[in-house]
């Protein structure tokens, strides 16, 4: 089984301020196949990134996906009010068990 | 729009049974995989079973594997989550979510869950 360890644990930041989230594998992801969610307190995760950078249907280009092999990255170039939330990152290549980490919080500094 | 609906999640003992229910809307169901997966408080997510679009091939995460059944019924655009003998471990929010078929094991929809809480 695949373990994600997602750094930092808490990014506190400012809107308007470029947030860059780490996603680590215990070993190759195959086939860049991670990707990112975001999570609302009461609502639904919602998918913005699959394939390690493609962005999901409606998501904002201010949010990018990059890395491969077992160093993933999720950028937010400028920081929205809407953004602040939690972000994990999820493995599933080949057959499951699929894996997510264990999370990112981003909160308003 | 897409939209899945989870409903069943209650308190129960531990040892007991509960049956989650997933309902779809808003797309064609069965054309789709679908998968449960649960988040413990203060925890990341954790997936815990998938079916795929015919009801063929359920896998399971080695935790419940024996102890919960995944199923579907297309007819009523319906997923389902039978869980038998509960641990107190098992308690979460139960989501169902939709397989993107194009990256199957991507989850592009999801409900907004379902509170299942294992305690005597």
């Amino acid at each position: 089984e695949i373990m994600l360890t997602q750094s930092p644990g808490t990014l506190s930041l400012s809107p308007g301020e470029r947030a860059t989230l780490s996603c680590r594998a215990s070993q190759t992801v195959t086939s860049s196949f991670l990707a990112w969610y975001q999570h609302k307190p009461g609502q639904a995760p919602r998918l913005l990134i699959f394939g390690a950078s493609t962005r999901d249907t409606g998501i904002p280009d201010r949010f990018s996906g990059s890395g491969s092999g077992t160093d993933f990255t999720l950028t937010i170039s400028r920081l929205e009010p809407e953004d602040f939330a939690v972000y994990y990152c999820q493995q599933y290549g080949n057959s499951p068990p699929w894996t997510f980490g264990q999370g990112t919080k981003v909160e308003i500094k | 729009e897409a939209q899945l609906v989870e409903s069943g999640g209650a308190l129960v003992q531990p040892g007991g049974s509960l049956r989650l229910s997933c309902a779809a809307s808003g797309f064609s169901f069965s054309s789709y995989w679908m998968s449960w997966v649960r988040q413990a408080p203060g925890e990341g997510p954790e997936w815990v079973a998938n079916i795929k679009h015919d009801g063929r091939d359920p896998y399971y995460m080695a935790s419940v594997k024996g102890r919960f059944t995944i199923s579907r019924d297309n007819a009523r655009n319906s997923l389902y989550l039978q869980m038998n003998s509960l641990r107190a471990d098992d308690t979460a929010v139960y989501f169902c979510a939709r397989v993107k078929w194009s990256h199957p094991g991507a989850f592009e929809i999801w409900g907004q869950g379902t509170m299942v809480t294992v305690s005597s």
